[in-house]
């Protein structure tokens, strides 16, 4: 079963916020939000993480709803090097495996 | 610090080898998890290991299999490639059990499998 779901891919114009949204409706309640994000040919790169509150560091903003069954990223400025596959991550349910979301491309536009 | 070490980075097998993968963590973490990426079922998670311990394992079939050392370096083995297995290997560390919200996971930049 997908544990997340996104977007196939966004376009965002260069210097613009770009807000990648996830859906995670069957989160439970000491489940974090994870994203990640892998430029092509690297491994992936840790962005964010939260579990209730709103999030904010030096790359992203992190906005998770009241209910925690979306979150959204914020990429407040995207530039040309924010091109990348998104992954929005939750610990699993059951069983004990991690799922990673099937990832949104972004395109950022200069 | 260094970061997450894979070797090989790349490699070539033909169907019916064994392949073996290595990962060194990050200095301090404990927690390696390894991960398939193709282009066509994207990321998968295969495994994590935690002081020693298989903690977590995903759906694959007994011929991925893997260890980790006391010194949390870890192993990864694929028995009797098949055409399938082609793909990036990709190893995670961590300080703590993924998930728990005590830390971010550490990619490496991966291991190449070509199978022939």
């Amino acid at each position: 079963d997908a544990k997340t779901t996104q977007p196939t891919s966004m376009d965002c114009a260069e210097g613009r916020a770009a807000n990648l949204p996830c859906n995670h409706s069957t989160i439970s309640g000491n489940e974090y939000v994870y994203w990640y994000r892998q430029i092509h040919s690297q491994g992936p790169q840790y962005i964010i993480h939260g579990l209730k509150n709103n999030e904010t560091n030096e790359m992203a903003s992190l906005i998770i709803t009241e209910d925690r069954k979306s979150s959204t990223l914020i990429l407040p400025h995207a530039t040309l090097r924010d091109t990348a596959v998104y992954y929005c991550i939750v610990r699993a349910l059951t069983g004990n495996q991690f799922y990673f979301g099937t990832g949104t491309s972004l395109t950022v536009i200069p | 610090k260094a970061g997450v070490t894979q070797t090989p980075r790349y490699l070539i097998k033909t169907r019916g080898q064994q392949v073996t993968l290595s990962c060194s963590p990050i200095s301090g973490h404990r927690s390696v998890s390894w991960y398939q990426q193709t282009p066509g079922q994207g990321l998968q998670f295969l495994f994590e290991y935690f002081s020693e311990t298989q903690r977590n394992k995903g759906n694959f079939p007994g011929r991925f299999s893997g260890r980790q050392f006391s010194n949390s370096r870890s192993e990864m083995n694929v028995s009797t490639l098949e055409l399938g297995d082609s793909a990036l290997y990709l190893c995670a560390s961590s300080l703590e059990l993924f998930g728990t919200g005590s830390g971010e996971l550490f990619f490496g930049e991966g291991s190449r499998l070509t199978v022939l």
